[in-house]
């Protein structure tokens, strides 16, 4: 069975510090990747996803993610967090079925 | 273009009670996925239609709960009889076709239960 293992549960960072979030996901075939964002209080919104091609995706808000096979992993990264980009993130993974299946998901705090 | 709607947004209930939970997708997306979302479990996948048509319910809880498709735009999630371990934010959410196709889901705006 398909599974996201985020192992980053809460960080904590000062604004223009580099962002790493870590995320695992145990399927040996093809999959689809994906990483939401939801805002306090708000719904869950995609930031970016990976079909193929290129493993190296960009988001929007100056997101990026990549993806290596052989580690099964898609960290997603910023270079420099703003406070606005405090939120709750969630990896997800498709493995070529209808179910989208998530992580338990990283609280991010950005301060000032 | 209006994304997925939810009502209610937010309800408080007593133990015991009925709660119906309701569901209108983006128009045309074939797919429909409930999700529900704890501190604890994180975001879980209750149950996803298909053209109105249930496929996979085994993150149904328990017979307490159910869910309905009755026609492409609109669908609804009970329980009966609430307990307070229910008390979550249940989100909708819609696709265009197959996941498997490159498409994206789009999630609604979510229903904040609270049952006392």
């Amino acid at each position: 069975a398909q599974s996201v293992s985020q192992h980053n549960h809460h960080v904590i960072l000062s604004e223009a510090a580099s962002l790493e979030l870590g995320c695992n996901y145990s399927y040996g075939g093809t999959v689809n990747l994906f990483w939401y964002v939801q805002y306090p209080g708000q719904h869950l919104q995609l930031l970016l996803k990976y079909f193929s091609g290129d493993p190296l995706v960009k988001g929007i808000k100056g997101f990026e993610a990549e993806f290596i096979k052989s580690k099964f992993s898609f960290n997603l990264r910023k270079p420099s967090v703003q406070w606005s980009d405090t939120a709750e993130y969630f990896c997800a993974v498709n493995a070529r079925t209808d179910k989208l299946i998530f992580g338990t998901g990283t609280r991010l705090q950005v301060f000032p | 273009d209006a994304g997925v709607i939810q009502s209610p947004r937010h309800e408080v209930t007593e133990m015991g009670q009925e709660v119906t939970l309701r569901c209108k997708p983006i128009s045309g997306h074939d797919y429909l996925f409930w999700y529900r979302q704890t501190m604890m479990r994180g975001l879980e996948l209750l149950i996803y239609f298909n053209n109105n048509v249930p496929i996979d319910d085994s993150g149904m809880p328990e017979d307490r709960f159910s869910a309905k498709m009755p026609n492409a735009s609109f669908s609804t999630l009970k329980i009966q009889p609430s307990e307070p371990r229910d008390s979550a934010v249940y989100f909708c959410a819609s696709s265009l076709a197959l996941l498997a196709g490159a498409n994206t889901i789009y999630f609604g705006e979510g229903s904040w239960l609270t049952v006392v």
